[in-house]
């Protein structure tokens, strides 16, 4: 059980594009879930905690207009790059509870080229 | 504020060679102190949650004891496929479900 999914896990997108990232949680439903992202031998960085029905919550430091995050449903939650910069380059990786543990998803790469 | 800090950054061991990873924390009301393992390109899975000093768990050569100051992952005869990054993190009481991350240990157990 607790099985959190990303789609998609890798996309590779030209410099001012938007990508859209979706995180679903696959066998519980989740009010909450969570946006991180990672840089090579770094740990994780939590940019927003998204929940179901209202808006993101965005740590400090997170462009929210940057990183729009859809939480529609119970069981998906989409973060949409926007105007994609080489910079965002990274690993995104978003995180599901069904009560306290998070359950990780495989991760979603971006490359902007 | 909440800081987890892990050590060391990067451990190296023979096949068979038993140590510890640290994970040296503040919180304000611990919820929860939780262990995750890492392999590259992928999320982090699932080890262990540990709620109260003196609380220990344990799952095949890994070992996750919990202090009020710190956390042990104690990994007996290790194995290659051991080989990973190893996360802890701490869940306050007053932060939902949110987790703050230590650096994390990169672990390499050579054959």
């Amino acid at each position: 059980g607790a099985v959190v999914s990303q789609h998609p896990s890798w996309v590779i997108c030209k410099s001012g594009t938007s990508v859209k990232i979706e995180c679903r949680s696959l066998d519980f439903q989740a009010t909450t879930m969570f946006w991180y992202r990672q840089f090579p031998k770094q740990s994780l960085m939590l940019m927003a905690t998204s929940n179901e029905g209202s808006k993101a919550t965005y740590e400090q430091g997170v462009e929210k207009d940057k990183f729009l995050i859809n939480h529609a449903s119970l069981t998906l939650s989409t973060l949409t790059v926007t105007s994609a910069h080489p910079e965002d380059s990274s690993f995104y990786i978003c995180s599901a509870s069904p009560q306290e543990t998070q359950y990780f998803g495989p991760g979603t790469r971006l490359l902007v080229l | 504020e909440d800081q987890v800090t892990q050590s060391p950054e990067a451990l190296r061991l023979q096949e068979g060679e038993s140590s510890s990873l640290n994970c040296s924390y503040t919180v304000s009301g611990l919820r929860g102190l939780f262990w995750y393992r890492q392999d590259p390109g992928k999320g982090p899975e699932f080890l262990f949650t540990l709620y109260s000093a003196g609380e220990e768990k344990e799952k095949e050569r890994l070992k996750a004891t919990l202090t009020k100051k710190e956390s042990f992952l104690h990994i007996t005869a290790p194995k290659p496929e051991d080989s990973a990054t190893y996360l802890c993190a701490v869940q306050a009481g007053n932060a939902g479900n949110m987790l703050t991350f230590g650096g994390g240990t990169r672990l390499m157990v050579k054959p």
